[in-house]
This record gives C-alpha cells, structure tokens and sequence, in this order.
C-alpha cells in the first residue's frame, strides 16, 4: 500500500499569503493518478486537481499543482477567505487507493 | 445534472450488518468508475471501495471480506453491504464517481451517509 504523508499538518496563513502543501508518497506514484481535494466542514470533498496539475472545471488559477515520482505540491498563489479548509491528496494508479491524511489551512 | 443520494446509514450493533444505497441521476451507474470513501469523525478521508465499469471490484485492506460493493443497474444505484462491522467502521459513507476526463479522479460526490457502530 502506497502511504501518502501530507505537510504540515496546519498552515496558519493570513488572507493574500501563499500557500504551499506537501504530499509525499512512500513510493513512486503515477502522475496521471495523482489528485487533490478540499473539504470544507459539513461537506463532501470537491476536486481541485487531477494528473497532479490540471485544475477541475471551475478552479481558480490561484491554484496550481505540481510534482512527480514521490513529491507533489499544491499551490495557492494568493490565499482567499474562502480558500480556507482542510485539503488531501489521493493516489488511485494502485490499488489500494489511498488519500493522506490531509492539511489543514487555517486563518492566521 | 449528476447526482449522488446515499442512505442506509444509522446505528448498528457491533458485528450486525447494514447496506448502503447510493442513488443516481443524471447518468448510468454501470457505464462509470464507482466509489465508497469514508470519513471517521474528526478523522480524514479513507478510500473504501470501487466497481469498475467492466464489473471488477476492490477492496480497501480494512474491510476486505466484510464488506461487497455491488450495483443494480435497472435502479441505476450502487450499494455497499458491510457484515461483520466494528466500532471503527464508524463514518460518513460518500459515494463517488470518477469521470474519465478528469484522469478518473473522483469528480462527483454524494453528501454522504452516517454509520454508527455501538453498543
């Protein structure tokens, strides 16, 4: 099973900061299969990016992803006060899939 | 419009069982990627299942042999039986589709189920 360890755990930012998120898998995962989501409380998850980069329909492009191998990255250019919510990222290229155990981004 | 509308969830004894429905709109279950990702409270996301729409099944390591994911395709729903449960099968239960443009990331989500699993 493929572990996905996601840094840090809290990132306590002010609105208009930059944000960057860490995904760091135990072994090498597929770009294509490698997705971010955020979830607000009392909501289900929603799709930011698939493939590590590409953004989901209706994504800003203050978000952007990045990585390959084992590291990946999710960026938020410019912190909004909606922006503010816990974020995990999932493999699904090997079974079984799995999702880290998400960061917190909490206003500063 | 794509839509995802689980129930079954309560409460349940611990070692009873319980099925889950996921009812769907707007597409035909049996022609995608289908999911069950649950959340323990507090706790972070835990991906739990998935029928492929060639019929394949997989199982996260915690629930493999207790729980069978299955789909009925004449009422377009998926469900997920769960035998055996234990306290830590507590959660909100999400189903999910993947969608195919989107490197078959899950793109659509339920609001989710909640099971309790106490004495």
């Amino acid at each position: 099973e493929i572990v996905l360890t996601q840094s840090p755990g809290t990132l306590s930012l002010s609105p208009g900061e930059r944000a960057t998120l860490s995904c760091r898998a135990s072994q090498s995962v597929s770009s294509s299969y490698l997705a971010w989501y955020q979830q607000k409380p009392g909501q289900a998850p929603r799709l930011l990016m698939y493939g590590a980069s590409s953004r989901a329909t209706g994504i800003p492009d203050r978000f952007s992803g990045s990585g390959s191998g084992t590291d990946f990255t999710l960026t938020i250019s410019r912190v909004e006060p909606e922006d503010f919510a816990v974020y995990y990222c999932q493999q699904y290229g090997s079974s079984p899939q799995t999702f880290g155990q998400g960061t917190k981004l909490e206003i500063k | 419009e794509v839509q995802l509308v689980e129930s079954g969830g309560g409460l349940v004894q611990p070692g009873g069982s319980l099925r889950l429905s996921c009812a769907a709109s707007g597409f035909t279950v049996s022609s995608n990627y289908m999911s069950w990702v649950r959340q323990a409270p507090g706790k972070g996301l835990e991906w739990v299942s998935v029928i492929y729409s060639g019929g394949s099944t997989y199982y996260a390591d915690s629930v493999k042999g207790r729980f069978t994911i299955s789909r009925d395709n004449s009422k377009n729903t998926l469900y997920l039986q769960m035998n055996s449960l234990r306290a830590e099968d507590t959660a909100v239960y999400y189903c999910a589709r993947s969608e195919r443009g989107y490197n078959y990331a899950l793109v659509y989500w339920g609001q989710g189920t909640l099971v309790t699993v106490s004495s």
